[in-house]
This record gives C-alpha cells, sequence and structure tokens, in this order.
C-alpha cells in the first residue's frame, strides 16, 4: 500500500535554527506532493506543493521544499526558524493513477521553536 | 481569501446517536473530501464526492457512513449509529481540480467526542 513516511516525530530547535523535515513516499508513479502546516488551534493550510517542473519548491513564509525523485523524498526546509512556526507539519502525495483526489499523509512532525 | 467553513467546530454525542457534520466548501470548488484524524494519529482520507457521486471511499468509510450535497453550498457527512471509535477531528476540503494538479483547501474541523 502507499505510504508516507515523516521521519520526525518531535523537533525541538531555537530562533534561528535552520530547519528540515523528512517526508518520503511509496509510490513509484506520477505523484504531486504537499507539505501541510497547522498552527495551534488552527485548520490545516498549505504551505507549498510540487506539482512538476522546477523540484525546488518555494512556499510561504520562507519555507522550501526539495523534490528528489529518486529518493522519493520531498523534504521540508527554512534557513532561520521563528518562534511563530510552532506548529504540526504535514506531508501528503497524490498519486496520479486512479485521480480521485485521495490525499495520503504521513503522520506529522511536530515543531517546538524556542525563543 | 475564501475559505471552507465548517460546523459545529465541536460536538458531544452518544453512542449510537446519529451525528451530521457540515460543510460549506470555497464556492467555485466542485471537488469535495472528507478526513478525519484519531487523536495522535494521521489524517486519514474518507471520501471523495464529485457530481453527487462518490469519487472514492476508504474502507473506514462504511455502511454507517453518508455523504451529501443537499443544496448548492453545503456538503454533509453523517454517521448514523456512532461508535466509540468515531471519536475523532473530522476535516472537510475541497478543490477546484480533482487529482493530480488539484490543491485540496480545508475546514477548521469539527472534533466529534463519542461516549
Amino acid at each position: 500500500a502507499q505510504s508516507v513516511s515523516q521521519h520526525n516525530h518531535h523537533v525541538i530547535l531555537s530562533e534561528a535554527a535552520s530547519l528540515e523535515l523528512g517526508c518520503n513516499y511509496s509510490y513509484g508513479g506520477t505523484v504531486n506532493l504537499f507539505w501541510y502546516v497547522q498552527y495551534p488551534g488552527q485548520h490545516l493550510q498549505l504551505l507549498l506543493k510540487y506539482f512538476s517542473g522546477d523540484p525546488l519548491v518555494k512556499g510561504i513564509k520562507g519555507f522550501e521544499a526539495e523534490f528528489i525523485k529518486s529518493k522519493f523524498s520531498f523534504n521540508l526546509r527554512k534557513p532561520s526558524v521563528q518562534w511563530s512556526d510552532t506548529a504540526e507539519y504535514f506531508c501528503a502525495v497524490i498519486k496520479a493513477s486512479g485521480n480521485t483526489g485521495k490525499l495520503i499523509f504521513g503522520q506529522g512532525t511536530t515543531l517546538q521553536v524556542k525563543p | 481569501e475564501p475559505e471552507v467553513t465548517q460546523t459545529p467546530s465541536h460536538q458531544v454525542t452518544q453512542m449510537g446517536q446519529e451525528v451530521i457534520l457540515r460543510c460549506v466548501p470555497i464556492s467555485n470548488h466542485l471537488y469535495f473530501y472528507w478526513y478525519r484524524q484519531i487523536l495522535g494519529q494521521k489524517v486519514e482520507f474518507l471520501v471523495s464526492f464529485y457530481n453527487n457521486e462518490i469519487s472514492e471511499k476508504s474502507e473506514i468509510f462504511d455502511d454507517q457512513f453518508s455523504v451529501e450535497r443537499p443544496d448548492g453550498s453545503n456538503f454533509t457527512l453523517k454517521i448514523r449509529s456512532t461508535k466509540l471509535e468515531d471519536s475523532a477531528m473530522y476535516f472537510c476540503a475541497s478543490s477546484e481540480f480533482q487529482g493530480i494538479g488539484g490543491t485540496q483547501y480545508f475546514g477548521p474541523g469539527t472534533r466529534l467526542l463519542v461516549l
């Protein structure tokens, strides 16, 4: 079965530290990839997405992610985190075949940024 | 910016009771989804819906679940006879396109507690 794995369950960083959250998926065909963020008490918001083209995609709030097809990875990065980045981050995948819109989520990574 | 809205934000019900969770998707979106997240677990796909028909449903979406678009704006999830294990956060999402190329926008969720 297709799956999405996020390697880090809980990450604690100090402000200004660099962030990289890992995401791997287990599907060999064409996919779209997403990172969603859920701030405390709020709903899932789209951070960035990859559909095609440049594998390095930039999102909101200074986040970026790189799609490496050979590694089935879509890691999220930010050079310098802020306290306001404290949230839960979800990687998600849609596969091309079937085309019903089913998003497959990773288990999420809780990021805590210390001021 | 248009948003997906959901009501109620919280619902407490007794086991065996019927609940209806409501969603208002973004107005020009044609594809609708329900997901759920049991506390501490992944966000899981339940169902996708288009043109008054279910496009895909997961194994979780058994005969106790149903979805409906009763009018031009609402999209509902009904659980006929709730079980304790139905306690979860339920998210509605909508998209302009389905599958590859479509971005799903999520509502704030309804937290359902079954006692």
